[in-house]
């Protein structure tokens, strides 16, 4: 989706370095999300927020942190306590629509740890 | 082990064959939703579907989720090499929350 940014699309990472992966939008929805995707695993949740302020651990949120400060974005931290952080990262927002809700992704970030 | 199944992991078809993908859950699905993602790339959505029997269609591609909400299957007619990648179905199994999981995905490729 367009209106979700996520930067930068490549990250290399020195083992023990704490990173900060950015999440924006310009759409004006409450809902965020932090997914990771490992090869043949699908994506797993890690982090969601339903409003500014506010956020919950999904469901494999250790040696991750986030902070939701500002609608607009929704950074995830990729700290040294995280043991396999080399994936590739995926943020969402959810548009609420009259009937359904739906998840719609950025372009993601690919973080390889050396 | 998987809560959302998908199979095949992997398909490679002719240019112009039918092809289907099936999603399975042994969980009700409050909503499933269909992606298609091309490799190191983020996620385009295709479909969402929420009732049982409910049948949706975009261009040649048709999602269909069965009577009892935990299966799901999507279908491609007349494949075209743009319809190559990796196609994930998502699904809501607690009920709106926005919590997602998804299966393994589905690669698919098309030959010329």
């Amino acid at each position: 989706d367009g209106g979700i940014t996520q930067s930068p699309k490549y990250l290399f990472r020195k083992e023990g370095q704490n990173v900060t992966l950015s999440c924006e939008q310009n759409l004006n929805h409450d809902a965020m999300y932090w997914y990771r995707q490992d090869p043949g695993q699908g994506l797993r949740l890690i982090y969601y927020s339903q409003i500014v302020n506010d956020f919950q651990k999904g469901d494999i949120a250790e040696g991750y942190s986030v902070s939701r400060e500002k609608k607009e974005s929704f950074p995830l931290t990729v700290t040294s306590a995280q043991k396999n952080p080399t994936a590739f990262y995926l943020c969402a927002i959810k548009d609420r629509g009259r009937s359904t809700d739906t998840q719609y992704f950025g372009p993601g970030t690919r973080l390889t740890v050396l | 082990s998987q809560e959302l199944e998908q199979s095949p992991q992997s398909l490679i078809v002719q240019e112009g064959k039918n092809l289907t993908i099936n999603c399975t859950s042994s969980k009700t699905l409050y909503g499933l939703y269909w992606y298609k993602q091309k490799y190191g790339e983020g996620l385009i959505f295709l479909m969402m579907l929420q009732k049982g029997g409910e049948e949706k269609s975009h261009e040649k591609i048709t999602a269909k989720l069965d009577e009892k909400k935990q299966q799901s299957s999507l279908h491609i007619t007349a494949s075209q090499p743009s319809h190559a990648g990796i196609y994930l179905c998502g699904a809501d199994i607690v009920g709106n929350t926005g919590k997602l999981i998804f299966g393994q995905g589905t690669t698919l490729q098309v030959k010329p």
